[in-house]
């Protein structure tokens, strides 16, 4: 089945910074959409990237669809203590089936 | 007026035991999931059912049941509950088969000793 690369896994941050996070995939993708879990919380919708090298921006968050459709990245910058929890990226398969990255779990340093 | 509700939060329960854990949802949407979490944050699909049909079956032991009575509601049954169960179970939906964007219940955490 079609399977997603996050990396990195963890991602330790000062309050203030910027950071990255990839989403790579062996196949090309029709779309990706990119979540975000708070701890103790459930998976929120953030974006939907469809078109290749489509870039889109909320607030502090970009996210950037890869020319070849096989990446992704999420950019924070200026990092703050509410961007603290997990980002996954996900893609679909047959039958709306959603794959989930592993997530890269963000903990911010004030 | 939450779009997807699930019950209980929390479900705390000795191996070989029975239970189920519910979820609703108030969107008017066609489409229902079943997702597992477990300890290291990894989702994995479970279920889907489409108009209470069942579509998607991912290789999940036969003790796990989803029944859908009706296209707003879908449960779970588990059946001689396992330690390995142990993990948060997360129910979504989407508007129908073919939108994307999945809309998340609040996770019931099931720790079975």
């Amino acid at each position: 089945g079609q399977q997603v690369m996050q990396i990195p896994q963890y991602q330790h941050v000062q309050e203030g910074e910027d950071f990255t996070t990839y989403c790579n995939s062996s196949t090309t993708l029709s779309n990706i959409q990119w979540y975000k879990q708070r701890p103790g919380g459930h998976p929120v919708f953030l974006i939907q990237l469809v078109k290749s090298g489509e870039v889109k921006k909320q607030k502090r968050l970009t996210f950037q669809f890869g020319e070849a459709k096989k990446n992704s990245s999420l950019h924070i910058t200026a990092t703050q203590t509410t961007d603290v929890g997990t980002y996954f990226c996900a893609v679909k398969a047959a039958g709306n089936k959603l794959t989930f990255g592993g997530g890269t779990r963000v903990l911010v340093k004030p | 007026d939450t779009a997807v509700s699930q019950t209980p939060k929390y479900l705390v329960t000795q191996m070989g035991n029975d239970k189920s854990i519910k979820c609703e949802q108030n969107l008017g949407h066609d489409t229902m999931y079943w997702y597992k979490q477990d300890s290291k944050k990894f989702l994995k699909i479970m279920f889907s059912y489409n108009n209470k049909e069942l579509i998607i079956n991912e290789t999940v032991p036969n003790r796990f049941s989803p029944k859908s009575p009706d296209k707003a509601h879908l449960n779970l049954h588990i059946n001689s509950l396992e330690l390995g169960d142990s993990a948060v179970y997360f129910c979504a939906s989407t508007l129908d088969l073919s939108t994307d964007t999945q809309y998340f219940g609040p996770g019931t955490r099931l720790t079975v000793l």
